[in-house]
């Protein structure tokens, strides 16, 4: 299975833009690139999703490098309750194999 | 709302006495998955239904079992827990078994083993 690597951990500051930074240098063709976070006490919850191009919700931005090795979620205001495990997930056949992830911490 | 439902949330068991933890979906999903996580740790996948189809992960112990009822509903069977299998069980659905398919997750059963 392609494997990810994301930081241990990140601060941000409230109000402030946060760029999540997931490498995923042997990812294949038909790898989707999948973001999910997991909020204290709660279960994981899906965040954005992408294949080759960039992509928008109302939660976030996923930035998807041309070559497809890295991938960064962008949250373009962080508030005090994204502060949460953010996990980068390489997904074939909706098997989803969770990575240590990022531990996001948002200041006040 | 649509949602995953999880009952227990708590659920304390004495080493080697065996548990059921139940999962049920309003979302009509077909695919049902069961995730173990330790304190700390990430999720890890024990196996799926694909409908009535089972779909087990090659390194899940065999104490853990599954049952599939009907679309709705989806069990953990645990036959004789031991203290290594203290945990945060969390159930999730799926649509389609697609790689583009999002999964919704329940929020979990804590278990303890005593």
């Amino acid at each position: 299975d392609a494997k990810t690597t994301q930081p241990n951990s990140m601060e941000s500051n409230e109000e402030e833009p946060v760029h999540l930074p997931c490498n995923h240098s042997t990812i294949s063709g038909t790898d989707y690139i999948h973001w999910y976070r997991q909020l204290p006490s709660q279960g994981p919850e899906y965040v954005i999703h992408g294949l080759t191009s960039n992509v928008n919700n109302r939660m976030a931005s996923l930035a998807i490098a041309e070559d497809r090795k890295s991938s960064t979620l962008i949250l373009h205001r962080a508030t005090l309750r994204d502060a949460a495990v953010y996990y980068c997930i390489l997904i074939r056949y909706n098997d989803m194999r969770f990575g240590a992830g990022t531990r996001l911490t948002v200041k006040p | 709302d649509a949602m995953v439902i999880q009952n227990p949330r708590y659920q304390v068991t004495q080493f080697g006495k065996p548990v059921t933890l139940s999962c049920s979906q309003t979302l009509n999903h077909n695919v049902m998955y069961w995730y173990q996580q330790k304190s700390s740790q990430a999720p890890k996948l024990l196996f799926h239904y694909y409908d009535k189809d089972f779909n087990n992960e090659a390194d899940t112990p065999d104490n853990f079992q599954s049952r599939r009822p009907n679309t709705s509903f989806c069990f953990l069977d645990i036959r004789s827990p031991g203290l290594g299998d203290a945990a945060m069980y969390l159930c999730a659905t799926s649509g389609l078994r697609t790689s583009s398919d999002e999964q919704f997750f329940g929020p979990g059963t804590r278990l303890t083993v005593l």
